[in-house]
């Protein structure tokens, strides 16, 4: 059922560094893209999200990059802390999301 | 409540028996959605509500899966006949705007363990 791919499945980045997250999706249909955040024995609660009009989005430390002719999203984390140690996970108009990517920001 | 509220939180099934889970989505969302996921995988889209309207079952495995929310607020997802794949967390989410759907707000999920 998965249309969206994403990658790293894992990824370990430094304290301050920036850690950057990639999902590609199949349908031209969906018009929203949201990214959640999921901590152990939590749902996912939404970080931020884009629509296909607009190429780039910023609250605080978080940037998503979207490339409607390649059909790629990206979350960009800027100055990692411990604390945004998580599992992230893409999703295309609530109905499609990707497998994943667990993040360690280590200290 | 301020959140979505699921239950219960752990659920335990003998292959074979029948279970139904329970969603209070926040006051006033008209959407509600239903998602499975496996450990370690993404949420799986099961199905979508609209008030008491059942819009989208597409995600629904197998005819042992039925939702239902015959008020508009309050949800049951009942899965009959449980099998072990069927063991994953069940989550729920509550969104206000039933147009664009953005803004979903997650419930903890019920975890279900078919032995």
């Amino acid at each position: 059922q998965q249309q969206v791919k994403q990658s790293p499945q894992s990824l370990i980045v430094q304290k301050g560094g920036i850690s950057i997250i990639n999902c590609a999706y199949e349908n031209t249909a969906f018009d929203y893209f949201p990214w959640y955040q999921q901590f152990p024995g939590k749902g996912p609660a939404l970080l931020i999200a884009i629509r296909p009009d607009v190429s780039e989005k910023k609250e605080g430390r978080f940037t998503i990059s979207f490339n409607k002719s390649a059909k790629q999203f990206s979350l960009h984390i800027m100055d990692s802390q411990p604390g945004d140690s998580a599992t992230y996970f893409c999703a295309a108009s609530q109905v499609r999301f990707g497998a994943g990517t667990r993040l360690t920001v280590k200290p | 409540g301020a959140g979505v509220s699921q239950s219960p939180r752990y659920k335990v099934a003998k292959r074979g028996q029948d279970v139904a889970l329970r969603c209070d989505p926040i006051s006033g969302h008209v959407s509600l959605f239903w998602y499975q996921q496996a450990l370690g995988q993404g949420p799986e889209f099961l199905t979508y509500f609209q008030n008491e309207a059942q819009l989208d079952k597409s995600g629904l495995p197998s005819d042992r899966f039925f939702a239902e929310r015959p008020e508009g607020s309050v949800s049951t997802l009942k899965i009959q006949r449980t099998q072990q794949e069927d063991s994953a967390v069940y989550l729920c989410a509550s969104s206000l705007d039933e147009t664009t759907n953005e803004k979903l707000f997650f419930g903890s999920g019920t975890q279900l363990s078919v032995l």
